[in-house]
């Protein structure tokens, strides 16, 4: 059975900090990976995917995550933060073949003080 | 945002009571699924529905049943709910289930067993 783990349940950053969330997750074959935000109050919105090709992958709002297959990681990142990243955020994993099941990680709090 | 609407958005019942809750999409997408969201654990699947009048169960479906008898409605009915049953309840849907599907997630709907 697939899983995801993200480790850090809450992080605070100041405006202008980097930001790297990590998300490892276990499975033996071929996944396709996401990360969602959510915004408080609000739905779940996609900030990007991998499927295939460049590890690194670049979504909206200047966010990116590199795939590490090696490592079974696949972490978030963003140069400088804005105090309207305050979100959480959630790595997820889908196994490529079969049952198209899609497994989430228990969510990361990100907190930007201005 | 994919046309997704869940009704209500807000729900307090009192133990033993039937609550049905829906989810609507504009989209035509084949797949509907329906998530809870708690503190802790992310979101996990209670049930999908990969067409209309074919569903499946998801991890934590106990308790849960759901109809899809129209391609844009998928609804989600605790027959006799209980406090352990309070969450937010999201609906996604996804266009194929293919290993490059993405699902894209509704606006939730805050439910409350007392």
């Amino acid at each position: 059975a697939q899983s995801v783990s993200q480790h850090n349940h809450h992080v605070i950053l100041s405006e202008a900090a980097s930001l790297e969330l990590g998300c490892n997750y276990s499975y033996g074959g071929t996944v396709n990976l996401f990360w969602y935000v959510q915004y408080p109050g609000q739905h779940l919105q996609l900030l990007l995917k991998y499927f295939s090709g460049d590890p690194l992958v670049k979504g909206i709002k200047g966010f990116e995550a590199e795939f590490i297959k090696s490592k079974f990681s696949f972490n978030l990142r963003k140069p400088s933060v804005q105090w309207s990243d305050t979100a959480e955020y959630f790595c997820a994993v889908k196994n490529s073949g079969g049952y198209q099941k899609v497994t989430f990680g228990t969510g990361t709090k990100l907190q930007v003080i201005p | 945002d994919a046309g997704i609407t869940q009704s209500p958005r807000h729900k307090v019942t009192e133990t033993g009571t039937p609550v049905t809750l829906r989810c609507h999409q504009t989209e035509n997408h084949r797949y509907m699924y329906w998530y809870r969201q708690d503190p802790g654990h992310g979101l996990r699947l209670i049930h999908y529905s990969y067409g209309v009048k074919d569903t499946d169960k998801g991890e934590v479906s106990d308790g849960y049943s759901v109809s899809r008898s129209k391609t844009e409605d998928f609804l989600l009915t605790l027959e006799s709910a209980t406090s352990s049953q309070t969450s937010v309840y999201f609906c996604a849907i996804s266009e194929s289930g293919g290993s490059t599907d993405t699902q894209y997630f509704g606006p939730g709907t805050r439910l409350t067993v007392l």
